[in-house]
C-alpha cells in the first residue's frame, strides 16, 4: 500500500515567491495534518482536517498561510509570499478514527522548503 | 495545557550498550503515548504506543516503553542498541481532539 505521499520533496524560492506544498494521505485515512519541523521549534503542528473539513487552524503562523483539502485524497498548503523564516521541513501525517480520538499518524518523508 | 519534555537533545551510546530515552508528559487525563523514530531525510515511524492496559509495550526493532503515572513519564528503552538505532527519537501525547504533541526530540549517535 501507498504511504503519505508529499511533492515537492526539495524546494528552494526566493522571498516573496509563493509556495505550494501537496500531499495525498493514505486511501481512507479521515484526518490530516500539517506539521511543520525546524531546529528552533522542534515538530508544530499548523492545521488539521478531518472529513476534508479544518478542524483547528490556530497553529498557522500567519496570514500567508493557507490549507485547503477539496477532496478527501488531496490536500495543499500554500505560503504566499514567502519569506527565509518559513524555511523548514514540512511534514503530511494521516490517520483513521479510532476509539477516543487518538490514534498512529502515518508520516509522508516531508517537503524541505528553502526560502533565500 | 498539554506537553512534552524530552530533556535529553543528544544521546551517544556504544554500540551493544543498553538505551533509556526519557520522555514526561503533561496531560489532564489519561494520555495516550507514542514514540517515533526519524532517519535523516525521512519521516517519523512509529515505535510503540500506549493507550491502556499494561504498561510495559513493545515496539518494532527491539524497543519498550513504561509508562508510568505517578512519574508522568514514558521512557523508551532497548537492552542492546545497534548501529542502525541512530536516528531522532520522539515522544507525542495524542489529545482527545485527535492530533498528537511532540517532544523536541532526542538525537541519538551510535558509536562503534
Amino acid at each position: 500500500d501507498a504511504g503519505v505521499i508529499q511533492s515537492p520533496r526539495h524546494e528552494v524560492t526566493e522571498m516573496g515567491q509563493e509556495v505550494t506544498l501537496r500531499c495525498k494521505p493514505i486511501s481512507g485515512h479521515d484526518y490530516l495534518f500539517w506539521y511543520r519541523q525546524t531546529m528552533m521549534r522542534g515538530l508544530e503542528l499548523l492545521i488539521y482536517f478531518n472529513n476534508n473539513v479544518p478542524i483547528d487552524d490556530s497553529g498557522m503562523p500567519e496570514d500567508r498561510f493557507s490549507a485547503k483539502m477539496p477532496n478527501a485524497s488531496f490536500s495543499t498548503l500554500k505560503i504566499q509570499p514567502s519569506e527565509p523564516r518559513d524555511s523548514a521541513v514540512y511534514f503530511c501525517a494521516s490517520r483513521t478514527w479510532s476509539s477516543g480520538g487518538a490514534g498512529e499518524l502515518f508520516f509522508g518523508e516531508g517537503s524541505r522548503l528553502t526560502v533565500l | 495545557a498539554q506537553s512534552v519534555t524530552q530533556p535529553d537533545i543528544h544521546i551517544t551510546v556504544s554500540e551493544g550498550a543498553s538505551l533509556e530515552l526519557r520522555c514526561n508528559y503533561s496531560y489532564g487525563a489519561t494520555p495516550y503515548l507514542f514514540w517515533y523514530v526519524q532517519s535523516p531525510g525521512q519521516g517519523l515511524q512509529l515505535l510503540l504506543k500506549y493507550f491502556s492496559g499494561d504498561t510495559l509495550v513493545q515496539g518494532i526493532k527491539g524497543f519498550e516503553a513504561e509508562f508510568k503515572r505517578s512519574q508522568s513519564s514514558f521512557n523508551l528503552r532497548k537492552p542492546s542498541v545497534h548501529w542502525s538505532d541512530a536516528a531522532e527519537y520522539f515522544c507525542a501525547v495524542g489529545r482527545s481532539q485527535g492530533n498528537l504533541i511532540f517532544g523536541k526530540g532526542t538525537k541519538l549517535s551510535v558509536k562503534p
